[in-house]
């Protein structure tokens, strides 16, 4: 069973930085691509990132770009994205998720809550 | 960027009724559109790929219908576990994008 699990996600200051981290279990690491996608209740789903099956390739949303990286270590089967000069409208439940390059979303984590406030 | 517009927002629903939701995108995308449904307090679950391909495991229930810009997700005889949002999902271009979401109140 394909599981996804993330953590890290906490209430930070405006300007501040966060890592979050996905455990994946079930599936082999490097035969996905992965992404992060944030949700809102204003914005609703917005993808934010994604890294091909190596880590060789990255792209990330327009309004995280040069702010957000994401990475990931094969051997860990584990997914990280670093988070720095935070704003306030990257306050969002944050979902770790099987695809990129793939194109479709198969499967999501249960989510970890970044809340940026002052 | 890919706009993705569903309608409707917002139905109101009755078991066994059968529901459509449609998903317009902004310029054409293929087939490369997919379907997910979330729950309240869980995370988006895969429905249908590539317009039309069921995920394992889905009901038969769910079927999705399109290609170029225009897309369809329906509900047959709608059951009470399917009170749910429905997102549509374009992967033809990144960057990737999400419909505003569809609410069915059962």
């Amino acid at each position: 069973e394909v599981q996804l699990e993330e953590s890290g996600g906490r209430v930070v200051w405006p300007g501040g930085s966060l890592r979050l981290s996905c455990a994946g279990s079930g599936f082999k690491s490097d035969d996905y691509g992965m992404s992060w996608v944030r949700q809102t209740p204003g914005k609703g789903l917005e993808w934010v990132a994604g890294i091909n099956w190596n880590g060789e390739a990255t792209r990330y949303g327009d309004s995280v770009k040069g702010r957000l990286t994401i990475s990931r270590d094969n051997a860990k089967n584990s997914l990280y994205l670093q988070m720095d000069s935070l704003r306030v409208e990257d306050t969002a439940l944050y979902y770790c998720v099987r695809g990129y390059g793939e194109g479709v979303f198969d499967y999501w984590g249960q989510g970890t809550l970044v809340t940026v406030a002052s | 960027e890919i706009v993705l517009t569903q309608s409707p927002d917002f139905q109101s629903v009755t078991p066994k009724d059968t529901v459509t939701i449609t998903c317009r995108a902004s310029q054409t995308i293929g087939i490369n559109l997919h379907w997910y449904q979330q729950k309240p307090d869980q995370s988006p679950k895969l429905l249908i790929r590539f317009a039309s391909q069921s995920f394992p495991g889905v009901p038969s229930r769910f079927s999705g219908t399109g290609s170029g810009t225009d897309f369809t997700l329906t509900i047959n005889s709608l059951e009470a576990e399917d009170g749910a949002t429905y997102y549509c999902h374009q992967s033809s271009s990144l960057p990737y994008s999400f419909g505003q979401g569809t609410k069915l109140e059962i």
